[in-house]
């Protein structure tokens, strides 16, 4: 089954405690991409990668890392989470012919206290 | 500043009606537009798009509507079911130089259709 996952699903850490969402893909997709959701302002992008160690900033990437070492992962990094960035968290992917159509991971709901 | 808007938080519409869900943007660069839909615990899907080169799509229930002019499109669902109840997603990019593949999204329009 074509999929994206994201894990963990659910997160509740502390200001500080360095945290990694994974997200992998299975459709060979070139594109891959992190939003994140919040109320009242849709989904942003926070980082997006064209291809494998190819990774750019998105409208929010204050406060994130990325990676893109293979081609099916492309994990958030949070060195230092603070409770800004408690959000609702989507990794997406698509192919670089398509890149708007993305399909998106289940979520990654995150609470930093 | 929120370059696409859906200016309506929900809708509610009686099953077998129309449901239309509009978004209005600011930049007159997007030239693609996309609807995406989205279920409670699970990440949005695409649903429908529409380049700027067209003022209509339809794709079976649903028919995207583009007017450049008012810098406006909406989503037509005919006839609405139960299982159209969603948060829906108006996206926007720009496929000029440069193409990065990234969305702009609206605030999301959550739909409900009553049996």
């Amino acid at each position: 089954e074509a999929q994206v996952t994201q894990n963990p699903r659910y997160l509740i850490t502390v200001t500080g405690k360095k945290l990694t969402v994974t997200c992998s893909q299975n459709m060979n997709h070139e594109y891959m991409s992190w939003y994140r959701q919040d109320p009242g302002l849709g989904l942003r992008q926070i980082y997006y990668s064209m291809n494998v160690e190819v990774t750019d900033k998105g409208d929010v990437p204050e406060g994130y890392k990325v990676s893109r070492k293979e081609k099916r992962n492309f994990p958030l990094i949070l060195e230092s989470p603070s409770p800004n960035q408690t959000s609702l968290y989507f990794c997406a992917s698509s192919s670089s012919g398509q890149m708007e159509t993305q399909y998106f991971g289940p979520g990654t709901r995150l609470l930093v206290l | 500043d929120q370059q696409v808007k859906q200016n309506s938080p929900s809708l509610s519409v009686q099953e077998g009606r129309i449901s239309i869900l509009n978004c209005d943007y600011t930049n007159s660069m997007f030239d693609y537009f996309l609807w995406y839909k989205k279920y409670p615990a699970e990440g949005p899907t695409f649903l429908i798009s529409i380049s700027s080169i067209k003022d209509k799509n339809e794709d079976g229930r649903f028919t995207v509507f583009l007017n450049k002019s008012a810098k406006h499109l909406s989503l037509h669902i005919v006839p609405s079911q139960p299982g159209d109840s969603a948060v829906y997603f108006c996206a926007a990019s720009s496929h000029g130089s440069g193409n990065t593949g990234k969305l702009i999204f609206g605030q999301g329009t959550t739909l409900q259709v009553k049996p």
